[in-house]
């Protein structure tokens, strides 16, 4: 079945500097969803992605789609803690209403 | 308007016990799915409903989880004699017609605690 890899699984840094979570896949994609999940919280749904090569910009977060439709990113720049949680890729599985959810990436921000 | 609720917020019953977590979803929101969350992991699909079809019950771990739903309204996951590695987050999420292209809403979820 549809399986998506994410790295890195957690990324500790310094307030400020800049944050990357990639998710990749082995078959084309037909779209891709990015979740943010707070410490203790639930999923947030934060963008879809559809279109090859798409760039979407959410203020100080730009996601990407790669050309071949088969990865993304979500790049932070200058995080805050305001930041923190889990970043979570989602892409279509075997039907057409299952999302198949990546491990996520952790992001910690130290002050 | 109201976003999806699910209850108990939070639940520690003894191993062997049942248990039977609820979920409201968005009214008029056709689709409604339970994922399971272990503690630091990603999201584990479990079950999914559209409407008045035959659930997709592929994602349950075993017949002592079942699940229910009345037309689009609320649902239950039962989890029969329940076990230690039970103890998870179970979450709950509704969408407008249950496409991958439809953005999940989801409840703040129900952590079980199996003892």
């Amino acid at each position: 079945g549809q399986q998506v890899m994410q790295i890195p699984q957690y990324q500790h840094v310094q307030e400020g500097e800049d944050f990357t979570t990639y998710c990749n896949s082995s078959t084309t994609l037909s779209n891709i969803q990015w979740y943010k999940q707070r410490p203790g919280g639930h999923p947030v749904f934060l963008i879809q992605l559809v279109k090859s090569g798409e760039v979407k910009k959410q203020k100080r977060l730009t996601f990407q789609f790669g050309e071949a439709k088969k990865n993304s990113s979500l790049h932070i720049t200058a995080t805050q803690t305001t930041d923190v949680g889990t970043y979570f890729c989602a892409v279509p599985g075997d039907s057409s209403y299952k999302l198949i959810f990546g491990s996520g990436t952790r992001l910690l921000v130290r002050p | 308007g109201a976003g999806v609720s699910q209850s108990p917020s939070n639940k520690v019953t003894e191993k062997g016990k049942d248990v039977e977590l609820r979920c409201d979803p968005i009214s008029g929101h056709t689709a409604l799915y339970w994922y399971r969350q272990r503690l630091g992991q990603g999201l584990e699909f479990l079950i999914y409903f559209q409407g008045n079809s035959a659930p997709d019950k592929s994602g349950l771990p075993s017949d002592r989880f079942s699940a229910e739903r009345t037309g689009e309204s609320v649902s239950t996951l039962t989890i029969q004699r329940t076990q230690q590695e039970d103890s998870a987050v179970y979450l709950c999420a509704s969408t407008a017609t249950g496409l991958t292209y439809n953005e999940q809403f989801f409840g703040p979820g129900t952590r079980l605690t199996v003892l």
